[in-house]
């Protein structure tokens, strides 16, 4: 157990909707990483929060965004759903912003039909 | 831009044995981290080791080992005493500063 925390395990949810994954960072982690694992593109980066702010942006739609709390728990939000979008969406956590090992969480199943 | 290659997609190896997975980088930089993680079939990322780039010595991690050769950009995985356990996907990344970069992943099976 990583000690991060991801809700829902699974989602399945039609093309057009919108979704909103949540992720809870360990304890004394101020960074939290949002990554995308498909079939077909591998794992990717999609965004950083730190503190609050965002740090970095990789390979994130439009359609996606995210945002971290007061409590430093973070929510991904992806809308305008596509079948394309069907994927495990990890969330990992970090102490600080740059070099520190990152942990991952159990990660969201999300499959839209 | 930092690529990271792993070259077998598939590996098997008996139990006991000994297996080496293989990876390499590109990177212009000097300071950096590379990590190995596992998938198992439960899909959790599970950090298995890590290594700083500043570092000559390689990581160690119980049955787990790297040979990092820095000029040559690779980083392998040995892994020694093979168990049944360690069945899954590993994957290869490299980290500097916020980004980290994975490669395609190595599919390990152990036999009995």
């Amino acid at each position: 157990d990583s000690g991060v925390t991801q809700t829902p395990k699974h989602l399945i949810t039609a093309t057009g909707q919108r979704v909103t994954l949540r992720c809870s960072p360990r304890s004394g982690d101020l960074s939290v990483y949002w990554y995308q694992q498909s079939l077909d593109q591998g794992l990717q980066f999609l965004i950083q929060y730190y503190n609050g702010e965002e740090r970095a942006k990789g390979n994130i739609l439009e359609r996606f965004s995210a945002q971290q709390f007061p409590d430093l728990h973070s929510e991904l939000n992806l809308s305008s759903l596509e079948l394309g979008d069907s994927a495990l969406y990890f969330c990992a956590s970090s102490v600080g912003t740059q070099l520190d090992t990152q942990y991952f969480g159990p990660g969201t199943r999300l499959t839209v039909l | 831009a930092q690529t990271v290659t792993q070259s077998q997609p598939e590996m098997s190896v008996q139990e006991a044995e000994t297996v080496t997975l293989s990876c390499t980088y590109d990177t212009s930089e000097n300071n950096y981290y590379l990590f190995w993680y596992k998938q198992p079939p439960s899909r959790q990322m599970i950090l298995v080791i890590r290594q700083e780039a500043y570092k000559q010595q390689n990581a160690t991690e119980n049955r787990f080992s790297v040979n990092f050769q820095k000029a040559a950009k690779s980083f392998s995985l040995k892994i020694s005493d093979s168990q049944l356990g360690d069945t899954a996907m590993y994957f290869c990344a490299f980290m500097m500063h916020h980004d980290m970069r994975f490669g395609a992943g190595t599919r390990l099976t152990v036999k009995p």
